[in-house]
């Protein structure tokens, strides 16, 4: 059974930093594709990033495109996000997606992690 | 990168069958036969329902089907049942090697 399962959501202040893991199994990590994808609150589905299995190619949307940074252990079955310079924009749930593709679509998703950026 | 267009809300009947349109660019739909459809009930992660236009993932009901002409892509649901309710939201590859969602269409069984 596939298993994902996202932490590190937490209360981050304005221009703080956060990093998300998220722990995969049930399915060969190292070959697949995983992504973030986001929801605020009340709102709908907006994707993040994907990271290729290979672990060097990445794809961000245009709005945390230096900002966040993905990243994998394959050795660990574990998928991050390190998301610096955060605003208010950036609360949300977010969740970890298996890509059933190189970049998508995502075919198992975690429970997700929520991260609210206030002072 | 705009969001694809899909109408707020639609509602059925149990029985009935209702279509939730979603409308791209050239850059995104049109250009690609990578639409995607999700099935999210409150509070729960989405659910993949449809992938690649009309593809349906094993375990997903053949009431659901995935159309595409030109910038719009459609999803049917066939014979509503009162677990349908959910929000549905599609997405599709798009130029630059991204992904885009649509806003998300809420779905009442009456």
């Amino acid at each position: 059974e596939v298993q994902l399962l996202e932490s590190g959501g937490d209360l981050v202040q304005p221009g703080g930093s956060l990093r998300l893991s998220c722990a995969a199994s049930g399915f060969t990590f190292s070959r697949s594709s995983m992504a973030w994808v986001r929801q605020a609150p009340g709102r709908g589905l907006e994707w993040v990033s994907t990271i290729r299995a290979d672990g060097v190619t990445t794809h961000y949307a245009d709005s945390v495109k230096g900002r966040f940074t993905i990243s994998r252990d394959n050795s660990k079955n574990t998928l991050y996000l390190q998301m610096d310079s955060l605003g208010g924009e950036d609360t949300a749930e977010y969740y970890c997606a298996k890509a059933q593709g190189v970049i998508d679509p995502f075919d198992y998703w975690g429970q997700g992690t929520l991260v609210t950026v206030s002072s | 990168q705009s969001a694809l267009t899909q109408p707020a809300s639609v509602s059925g009947s149990p029985g009935q069958s209702i279509t939730i349109s979603c409308t791209g660019t050239s850059s995104d739909i049109g250009g690609y036969n990578f639409v995607s459809w999700y099935q999210q009930h409150p509070g729960k992660a989405p659910k993949l329902m449809i992938y690649d236009v009309s593809n349906r993932p094993s375990g997903v009901s053949n009431r659901f089907s995935g159309s595409k002409s030109g910038y719009t892509a459609s999803l049917t649901i066939s014979g509503l049942q009162a677990e349908d309710e959910a929000d549905y939201y599609c997405s599709s590859y798009a130029s630059g090697s991204t992904v885009i969602f649509g806003g998300g269409t809420k779905l009442t069984v009456l």
